[in-house]
């Protein structure tokens, strides 16, 4: 089955530096991606969308300044979390997408990356 | 797509059969229904999905009504790795996926 991976799957860091945080497709070519946030016992939250090679389009309330995507290629994207406060503390889940008509069009999941802002 | 409905917790012994419900009075022709799950911690695993007749594969089964207003999760023998949140969707193919509140299932020894 399609497989999704991200990277690190925790990290600490101190308020007012900046995180990135990768999320790859191992074996099938992920043309849109999702970026998740969730925060302790709610739901997840669709942060952004994002298509190989396009701009990210973000969910109303997210600031795309401070949440900086990149989906550079067919098989990773990345959030960065700049400036970093201890309310951005949170668990963040990628998922991948292949193109229309193929088995991979369904959505794929990573194991998520807890990140904890001090 | 459709907004689903589920109780938000439910308990299940060990080695009894799981049912899951979720209501999605308003899901239009094209919507399929989606279970995902999610084990404290990790992202989210597939489970099963379909759009009118029941489906079953190796983890669980979903039984959808005629009326496709509804529809129940199964899982036949549950364990205690079972426990976990599931998230029921209705969802038009190639639509993102948009999670509601869940059921957190709580399986007891």
């Amino acid at each position: 089955g399609a497989v999704v991976s991200q990277h690190p799957s925790r990290v600490i860091c101190k308020s007012g530096t900046s995180v990135k945080i990768e999320c790859r497709s191992l074996d099938f070519q992920a043309t849109t991606m999702f970026w998740y946030r969730q925060f302790p016992k709610q739901s997840l939250m669709l942060m952004a969308t994002s298509n190989e090679g396009s701009k990210a389009t973000y969910e109303q309330g997210v600031e795309k300044d401070k949440f900086l995507i990149n989906h550079a290629s067919l098989t990773l994207s990345t959030l960065t979390v700049t400036s970093a406060h201890p309310e951005d503390s949170s668990f963040y889940i990628c998922s991948a997408r292949g193109p229309s008509g193929k088995p991979s069009y369904e959505q794929y999941f990573g194991p998520g990356t807890r990140l904890t802002v001090t | 797509d459709a907004k689903t409905t589920q109780p938000p917790s439910m308990d299940c012994a060990e080695g009894r059969a799981a049912n899951l419900p979720c209501n999605h009075s308003t899901i239009s022709g094209n919507e399929y229904v989606y279970w995902y799950r999610q084990i404290h911690s990790q992202g989210p695993q597939y489970i099963i999905h379909g759009l009118k007749n029941n489906e079953t594969n190796e983890m669980a089964s979903l039984i959808i009504t005629e009326d496709r207003k509804s529809s129940t999760l199964i899982l036949p023998h549950a364990t205690l790795r079972d426990t976990a949140v599931y998230y029921c969707i209705a969802r038009t193919a190639g639509n993102m996926l948009t999670f509601g509140g869940g059921t957190r299932l709580m399986v007891k020894p």
